[in-house]
């Protein structure tokens, strides 16, 4: 069964600090993995890495996959407010339908001012 | 549309009765996705349409859930004699089904069963 694990769980931190999201993974012949940032309620994408496309990049937010540690990272540099989210990971196994994700169970970022 | 439109919002419903949700994806999005998200939890897989065929429905809990998509655009999901630990946020999601992972998703309905 794939399994998608997320840590920290929570994290607080204030404006202008960065932080590191950690994402580890367990699934049979690997697709793809995504990060979605969640508000309130609808995720919204951020970044897909493949085998082909390891290193991601956008504005102060960037993520890079280690297929060796089966693990990927989301850096997210100078926060804000506006980052105070669950930020998500998920993985998507070859054989089955596009789409068809494994997520984590998060990581409640909260930014202070 | 110009994102994934899901209605209701908020559904409270005594336990034994039954629910439909309801999804409007994006217009043209061939591919439509259900999750089902509770408390502190990430998102689980529950069924998934290639136009109106359901392809995959492996995630459905139960055959109490019933999904349908009939004409290929908006879909609904039923919940027949919901019970507590349906209690929870349900997701939709629709892709242009080319292949491309990017799911967008609608704001979800909150289910509560009482």
């Amino acid at each position: 069964e794939d399994k998608v694990v997320q840590s920290p769980l929570s994290l607080v931190v204030h404006e202008g600090d960065t932080v590191t999201l950690n994402c580890s993974y367990e699934v049979t012949n690997f697709r793809s993995l995504l990060w979605y940032k969640q508000e309130k309620k609808a995720p919204t994408f951020l970044f897909m890495l493949t085998s082909s496309g390891i290193e991601k990049k956008s504005g102060r937010l960037s993520s890079i996959l280690d297929k060796k540690e089966l693990s990927s990272i989301l850096n997210i540099t100078a926060t804000q407010t506006g980052d105070s989210a669950i930020y998500l990971c998920a993985v998507e196994a070859g054989g089955t339908s596009y789409g068809k994700l494994t997520f984590g169970q998060g990581t409640i970022l909260t930014v202070h001012p | 549309g110009a994102g994934v439109s899901q209605s209701p919002r908020y559904k409270v419903a005594k336990r034994g009765q039954d629910v439909a949700l309801r999804c409007d994806p994006i217009s043209g999005h061939v591919s439509l996705f259900w999750y089902q998200q509770a408390l502190g939890q990430g998102p689980e897989f529950l069924t998934y349409f290639q136009n109106e065929a359901q392809l995959d429905k492996s995630g459905l809990p139960s055959d109490r859930f019933f999904a349908e998509r009939p004409e290929g655009s908006v879909s609904t999901l039923k919940i027949q004699r919901t019970q507590q630990e349906d209690s929870a946020v349900y997701l939709c999601a629709s892709s242009r089904g080319t292949g491309d992972e990017k799911l967008f998703f609608g704001s979800g309905t909150q289910l509560s069963v009482l």
